[in-house]
Formats: structure tokens, C-alpha cells, sequence
């Protein structure tokens, strides 16, 4: 079966510093991978999106990038962090093929 | 401009009580509609996709089924377990965006 992996789970971080967050996948191969930000009481805000290795489509421009160094990679960087960064950010994958979309755990970014 | 909107934003029900929750959809070409619970704190957990209107879907208590406009998420008979955030999201045709509903805040009471 699939599993999806998201790191850290929680994490503070003070406003102008680097950000990391990973997600990786196990269990299946070229899958589609997201990367949404859920701020409290709101949607999902899609942020990016990879059909693969190196390939990435950015749905809102911000100071966030995403690479996919790896087939079952995808990493969520920022340079130099702001306020409005905080929030949940969610990781997802889906088959090759298929729309339906699976959530790892969230990571939870607070910005001071 | 595809979107979501669901109602209500926040449903008490006492156990027992059955009720409906409601997503209304505008999308130029749908590719499926899907329905997630996501609890506190935690990433959403997949329940239905639905593709054409007519459709349904059953697991244990929920009920989704879906018409050109709208999708319902039927509950019967809710347990305090199903308190939760539900969400409806809509895939158009024309790419990989999927428009996420601000979901509906299901609270049973026991």
C-alpha cells in the first residue's frame, strides 16, 4: 500500500530565516505531487504541482519554490520566511493517471 | 472562474440524527468531485470521488451522491466519531487544479 511522509511536524521559525519542509512518497512510482497551504477556517490553496522529476508548476507566485529532486520527493523552500507564511501545509499524491488526490499529515508552520 | 461553496459552515446534530451537507459547484468541465474528512490538526483523509451527475457513493454511514450543479454528503444515523471537518472539491477538465470547498465543521453529541 501507499504511505505519504511529511517533516517536520511542527515547526517555529523566525521571520526572514530558510524553510525545508519534505514530503516523500512510498509505495508507488511517477506519481502527481502537490504541495497546499490550509490557512485556519479556509480551503486549500493549491501552491505547486509536479507530473515530475524537475518538473514544477506554481499556481500562486509567492517566496515559496518547490523542487522534486527525486520520483517520490517534493520539497517546499523558502529563502527568507514572512509573517504570512504561517500555516498547515499539506502534501499530496495521486496515480499517474487518476484525479483523486491523497494527504499526508500536514506540517505546521508558525512565523515569528 | 471555478468554485466551491459549501453549506453549512458548522452542523450540530445529536447521535442518531441524520442530516445532509451541501456543495455547490461551478466548474467549466468536471473531471470528479471528491469528499475528505480531515480531523484536527491532521491531514484530510479521502471518502468519495464522484464523476458524472446521478451519481453515488456509500461507506458505512456516509452517502455522497452528486447532481450538474450540486453534491450531498448524506449521514445517517452520525456516532460522536464523525465529528469532523468535511470537504468537497471539484477537478475541472482543463488541468491538475483542484478547488477546494472551506468545508462544513460536523459536531455529534453523544
Amino acid at each position: 500500500s501507499q504511505t505519504i511522509h511529511q517533516w517536520p511536524a511542527t515547526l517555529v521559525q523566525p521571520v526572514g530565516s530558510p524553510l525545508s519542509l519534505e514530503c516523500t512518497v512510498e509505495g508507488t512510482s511517477n506519481p502527481n505531487l502537490y504541495w497546499y497551504r490550509q490557512a485556519a477556517g479556509r480551503g486549500l490553496q493549491l501552491l505547486f504541482y509536479s507530473v515530475g522529476i524537475g518538473q514544477i508548476s506554481s499556481e500562486v507566485p509567492q517566496n515559496l519554490s518547490a523542487s522534486r529532486p527525486q520520483d517520490r520527493q517534493f520539497i517546499l523552500s523558502s529563502k527568507k520566511l514572512l509573517l504570512s507564511d504561517s500555516g498547515f501545509y499539506l502534501c499530496a499524491w495521486s496515480p499517474r493517471d487518476q484525479e483523486t488526490q491523497y494527504f499526508g499529515p500536514g506540517t505546521r508552520l508558525l512565523v515569528l | 472562474e471555478d468554485q466551491v461553496t459549501q453549506s453549512p459552515e458548522a452542523l450540530r446534530l445529536q447521535e442518531g440524527e441524520s442530516s445532509s451537507l451541501n456543495c455547490s459547484y461551478t466548474v467549466s468541465g468536471l473531471r470528479g468531485l471528491f469528499w475528505y474528512r480531515q480531523d484536527p490538526g491532521k491531514g484530510p483523509e479521502f471518502l468519495f470521488t464522484l464523476y458524472s451527475a446521478g451519481e453515488e457513493k456509500e461507506k458505512e454511514r456516509l452517502k455522497a451522491t452528486l447532481t450538474k450543479k450540486e453534491s450531498f454528503l448524506h449521514i445517517t444515523a452520525p456516532k460522536p466519531e464523525d465529528s469532523a471537518t468535511y470537504l468537497c472539491a471539484v477537478r475541472n477538465t482543463g488541468g491538475f487544479k483542484t478547488i477546494f470547498g472551506a468545508g462544513t465543521r460536523l459536531f455529534v453529541k453523544a
